[in-house]
């Protein structure tokens, strides 16, 4: 199947700083990709969809400004958790759909501790 | 988004036995129907997927039975064994191009 890349699997920063997360499609040409977040033991919360060239579309609920989702080409997206605090830490995931795939590749996701 | 219900919340079977997962959705809309495989520390990867314009489909040991008119479809997986040990994830979507609606997620346990 195709494979989504996920960098870094993990990430430990300071509290005020920003954390950028990068989900590569690497055989395929991603026209959507997904952001959600994970607790633990809880099921994944979408956050975010994004396509390529445009604004991505946010929950309700999810702060556009502290999450910010670039899709800028057909293979990467990025979320930059801006102003991380402690409460931010939690595991990210992308997955993203492809024209012509018959379903939706996940990463291996991104695990945050904010400090 | 419309809620998916997933039971039970974890499971605990015997190698060798059969594990049964269910779901249960609102929204008649839906046409997609996946069930994701997660192992800690792991994004999901997709396990098995049925449309519902059939009732069931295996792969393997996994099968998925689609109720229509109940609202509901379920995961069994035969001859369940320690490797299956991992948290099981149902979702629905109006089409696989569009953003998916998960279940809370099944731990289960297949004992030695």
């Amino acid at each position: 199947g195709a494979v989504v890349s996920q960098h870094p699997s993990r990430v430990i920063c300071k509290s005020g700083t920003s954390v950028k997360i990068e989900c590569r499609s690497l055989d395929f040409q991603a026209t959507t990709m997904f952001w959600y977040r994970q607790f633990p033991k809880q099921s994944l919360m979408l956050m975010a969809t994004s396509n390529e060239g445009s604004k991505a579309t946010y929950e309700q609920g999810v702060e556009k400004d502290k999450f910010l989702i670039n899709h800028a080409s057909l293979t990467l997206s990025t979320l930059t958790v801006t102003s991380a605090h402690p409460e931010d830490s939690s595991f990210y995931i992308c997955s993203a759909v492809g024209q012509g795939l018959t379903e939706a590749f996940f990463g291996q996701g991104t695990r945050l501790t904010v400090v | 988004q419309q809620q998916v219900k997933q039971s039970p919340q974890s499971l605990i079977v015997q190698k060798g036995g059969i594990s049964i997962i269910n779901c249960a959705y609102e929204n008649t809309a839906f046409d997609y129907f996946p069930w994701y495989q997660q192992f800690p520390g792991k994004g999901p990867a997709l396990l098995i997927a049925i449309r519902p314009d059939v009732s069931e489909k295996k792969e393997g040991r996994f099968t998925i039975s689609f109720n229509k008119s109940a609202k509901q479809f379920s995961l069994h997986i035969m001859d369940s064994q320690p490797g299956d040990s991992a948290t099981y994830f149902c979702a629905a979507s109006l089409a696989w191009k569009n953003t998916l609606t998960f279940g809370k997620g099944t731990m289960l346990l297949v004992s030695p």
